[in-house]
């Protein structure tokens, strides 16, 4: 069955970065897109980015241009984001989806990543 | 602020019918792009219930469904359950410099 694991939970301080990894087994790792998603207490689920792990292409939502990262490496079936820059309202869950080709909709999601910004 | 809109809550009985609206605009789903929904229990991950706008993933009861008409979209849960209680989103592309994905800000759905 396809699953995502995802990290561990992350403690940073602000202006530091973190880097959260997402696991993919149970289908075609290239074959589909990897999408991330955050959830921020009190403010929704807010989109990320996505990236092809086939052609190594990635977007990112305007929010986020410039302070994230997403990288793959398919050799091991996995996705990595990393956000630099942190601030306290970047204290969220971190969520790694996958999303078929094209059609902007997430079919799985990974267990989630804590991550919690404090000084 | 959410671009898509949704109410932050509603409720009902066991047994009835609730919707969930999502209101967005020209740039999304007034846009012709699909609006999809998703259901998040407590203390887990959301998951997909409705795709396409009226598509059900295998596994998810038929009292689920979606429609999209215009600039808005809406998710119908029928024969309410105790375990509907959750969180509920909506999602669609979006044209336009918020994009290229956007979601609804969230309907907490109470079962009472």
């Amino acid at each position: 069955q396809v699953q995502l694991v995802q990290s561990g939970a992350e403690v940073k301080r602000p202006g530091a970065s973190v880097k959260i990894s997402c696991r993919a087994s149970g289908y075609i790792f290239t074959s589909y897109e990897i999408h991330w998603v955050r959830l921020a207490p009190g403010r929704g689920l807010e989109y990320m980015g996505w990236l092809s792990p086939n052609y190594g292409n990635t977007g990112y939502a305007q929010k986020f241009q410039g302070r994230v990262i997403l990288t793959s490496q398919t050799s091991t079936n996995t996705a990595y984001m990393e956000l630099s820059g942190l601030k306290s309202e970047d204290t969220a869950i971190y969520y790694c989806t996958r999303g078929p080709r094209a059609l902007w909709y997430d079919d799985h999601w990974g267990q989630g990543t804590l991550v919690t910004v404090a000084s | 602020q959410s671009v898509l809109t949704q109410p932050p809550s509603v409720s009902g009985a066991p047994g009835q019918r609730v919707t969930i609206s999502c209101t967005g605009s020209s740039s999304n789903i007034g846009a012709g792009y699909d609006v999809h929904w998703y259901q998040q229990l407590p203390g887990a991950a959301p998951r997909l219930l409705i795709f396409g706008n009226d598509n059900r993933p295998s596994g998810v009861p038929d009292r689920f469904s979606g429609s999209r008409s215009g600039t808005s979209a809406s998710l119908a849960i029928t024969g309410l359950q105790a375990d509907d209680e959750a969180d509920y989103y909506c999602q669609s592309y979006d044209s336009s410099p918020s994009g290229p994905v956007v979601f609804g800000g969230g309907t907490k759905l109470t079962v009472l």
